[in-house]
């Protein structure tokens, strides 16, 4: 199983500031099946980027993805308050196919 | 735009067997995989199985030999079967569109129902 360990669990920010979440992975992960994911209780989960650093129709340009192998980043500039959030990587490859990050919860400070 | 909407039992005795399905508007039905996702009360995602439009199936192995997913494609539904269920099958329960080519995203999800196994 490919485990993916996100950090830090939470992080606390100001609106305005920058967010860097990393995800690690317990093994290579071809860059084309890593893909972030922006959770809010009650709406549907928002795909934000894929293959690592494509990001998805609609997501605004303050969202962006990079990394290789074993370590991806996802990086927030000028955080709006409807950015926080908790944040998910997710793979594909391996036995299970599909792993999710055990996610990270961005606060407000 | 494309829309995910599910349903399902949200109250289940040990023992019974958890169902829940997904309907699609708008967009392809047979383009795609379509996958259930479940998340545990303070606990992260896990992914629990995909299906396509044609029955083909991959399943977490975790899961494996309690969960049974099908297709209507007459009606663009899916569904989730998972069979006796215990307190730990207690979680939200997604359902979402799977990109099935290049990336294996999920772009697409359900709100979620809550599934709660309770004597």
């Amino acid at each position: 199983e490919i485990v993916l360990t996100q950090s830090p669990g939470t992080l606390s920010l100001s609106p305005g500031e920058r967010a860097t979440l990393s995800c690690r992975a317990s093994q290579s992960v071809s860059s084309n099946y890593l893909a972030w994911y922006q959770h809010k209780p009650g709406l549907a989960t928002r795909l934000l980027i894929f293959g690592a650093s494509r990001r998805a129709t609609g997501i605004p340009d303050r969202f962006s993805g990079s990394g290789s192998e074993t370590d991806f980043t996802l990086t927030i500039t000028r955080l709006e308050p409807e950015d926080f959030a908790v944040y998910y990587c997710q793979q594909y490859g391996g036995s299970p196919l599909i792993t999710f990050g055990q996610g990270t919860r961005l606060e407000i400070k | 735009q494309v829309q995910l909407q599910q349903w399902g039992a949200g109250l289940l005795k040990p023992s019974e067997t958890l169902s829940l399905t997904c309907i699609v508007y708008g967009g392809s039905f047979s383009g795609y995989y379509w996958s259930w996702i479940r998340q545990p009360p303070g606990k992260g995602l896990e992914w629990i199985g995909k299906i396509n439009h044609s029955g083909s199936t991959n399943y977490n192995p975790s899961l494996k030999s309690r969960v049974t997913l099908s297709v209507d494609t007459s009606k663009n539904q899916f569904s989730l079967k998972l069979s006796s269920v215990i307190a730990a099958d207690t979680a939200v329960y997604y359902c979402a569109r799977t990109e099935p080519y290049s990336y294996y995203y999920m772009d697409v999800w359900g709100k979620g129902t809550t599934v709660t196994v309770s004597s």
